[in-house]
């Protein structure tokens, strides 16, 4: 156990509906990343909060958003699903200084069919 | 941008010596991590080299050359469950703290 929780760990649902993805932190730990793995694609970064702020954005689409709650757990909102859209997403988190190294979650598998 | 290179695929046998390159263009380096990950599961952190030079840890080291943009996983006495992925990620410069990874090296280790 990583310490990174990440809910739901499985998500089957269709083209054109809305699902949200939940990432607890490691205890301690201020940021919060997003990645996106398809087989095609690797591990795409896709948004880091710091402490309830957004700090940098990646290769996110406009149907994506997130936000990080004062409790530090984050959310991952993806709308108008589409097919491509199907892949791991992956929630890390770091704690600040050093070499701020990423502690990553089970990830949750989402299916669009 | 960043620009990653790994091979995609290797093989080896079990008790063997493996070593995995990487190599990399990056604007500004804050540092280079190397990930192991199990099919379906999480990345889980192996090492991090920021300056050049051999960092040992166990039966994996790894090593980095700044200046040709260069580092390498080694991996020492092979065993089944090393069978994974292994995803080369560097940090660039420019305030961002930001790993990009390249698209992992899948091993596989036979008897």
């Amino acid at each position: 156990d990583s310490g990174v929780t990440q809910t739901p760990k499985h998500l089957i649902t269709a083209t054109g509906q809305r699902v949200t993805l939940r990432c607890s932190p490691r205890s301690g730990d201020l940021s919060v990343y997003w990645y996106q793995q398809s087989l095609d694609q690797g591990l795409q970064f896709l948004i880091q909060y710091y402490n309830g702020e957004e700090r940098a954005k990646g290769n996110i689409l406009e149907r994506f958003s997130a936000q990080q709650f004062p409790d530090l757990h984050s959310e991952l909102n993806l709308s108008s699903l589409e097919l491509g859209d199907s892949a791991l997403y992956f929630c890390a988190s770091s704690s600040p200084g050093g070499a701020n190294v990423l502690t990553f979650g089970a990830g949750s598998r989402l299916t669009v069919l | 941008g960043q620009n990653i290179d790994q091979p995609t695929e290797m093989t080896a046998t079990e008790g063997a010596i493996v070593q995995i390159n990487c190599t990399y263009q990056t604007s500004g380096f804050n540092g280079l991590f190397w990930y192991q990950q199990h099919a379906g599961e999480a990345p889980t952190f192996l090492s991090y080299n920021v300056l050049d030079g051999l960092e040992e840890k166990g039966r994996f080291s790894s090593f980095l050359s700044r200046s040709k943009g260069y580092s390498y996983l080694l991996l020492k006495e092979l065993q089944m469950k090393d069978s994974a992925s292994y995803l080369c990620a560097v940090r660039g410069g420019g305030g961002s703290y930001i790993p990009t990874f390249g698209r992992g090296t899948s091993l596989i280790v036979h008897p």
